[in-house]
């Protein structure tokens, strides 16, 4: 299977513990996504990259969030002290041009 | 801002066409029209996308109004698998490159 996939599928944590997903992109797509994604609303923004180069942020994105991408190949969303709000699908997506492929998603539960 | 509207949602019959509309009047000159589909518990899928004229794959075809400020996907023989909610999307491209979604419109279809 060549698509997008995100590991964890599902992650239940209580609030104040961090959290890190992890999204492998389709090997020779430069330009990685991270969106997030509430119930009844479509995804909205929060990151990308370009190799390995964090070229955008949306004010979405506190403090507590931080995206990398080591060597422009996978990337990693880690949260720190997650609270109830953050609850949510957090969704990949990779491209090499105007097409997005997207990831299962990681489904955050904060408890 | 999504930029686009779209009906919240629309019922189909199995095996009948369906016309998916789209406004999006403030589209400018260089702005793709992109339409991506999610069903449940997945990520969204790329379904298609025009600049001005009209295309066709093999999932559907999109209809580009000649003064671009509408568009609609057709979906040619609705099936159960496609029931999902469906985005329009501006897409200016460019260094970039992220997503805008908007609500979009849940589609079903009816054995």
């Amino acid at each position: 299977d060549t698509g997008v996939s995100q590991d964890p599928r599902h992650k239940i944590t209580k609030r104040g513990q961090n959290v890190t997903f992890r999204c492998d992109p389709i090997s020779e797509h430069n330009r990685l996504y991270w969106y997030r994604q509430t119930l009844g609303q479509g995804p909205e923004f929060l990151t990308y990259f370009q190799n390995e180069a964090q070229l955008e942020k949306s004010r979405l994105l506190s403090d507590r969030f931080s995206a990398e991408r080591p060597k422009g190949s996978f990337s990693t969303l880690e949260i720190q002290r997650t609270e109830q709000g953050d609850s949510a699908m957090y969704l990949c997506a990779s491209s090499g041009g105007p097409t997005q492929y997207f990831g299962p998603g990681t489904r955050l539960t904060v408890l | 801002d999504a930029k686009t509207t779209q009906p919240n949602s629309m019922e189909s019959n199995e095996e009948e066409p369906v016309h998916l509309p789209c406004n999006h009047s403030t589209i400018s000159g260089t702005d793709y029209i992109h339409w991506y589909r999610q069903l449940p518990s997945q990520g969204p899928e790329y379904v298609i996308h025009g600049l001005t004229s009209n295309v066709n794959n093999r999932m559907a075809s999109l209809a580009i109004a000649e003064d671009r400020k509408s568009s609609t996907l057709i979906l040619h023989r609705a099936t159960l698998r496609d029931a999902a909610v469906y985005y329009c999307i501006r897409w200016s491209g460019g260094s970039q490159g992220n997503l805008i979604f908007g609500k979009g419109t849940k589609l079903s279809v009816k054995p």
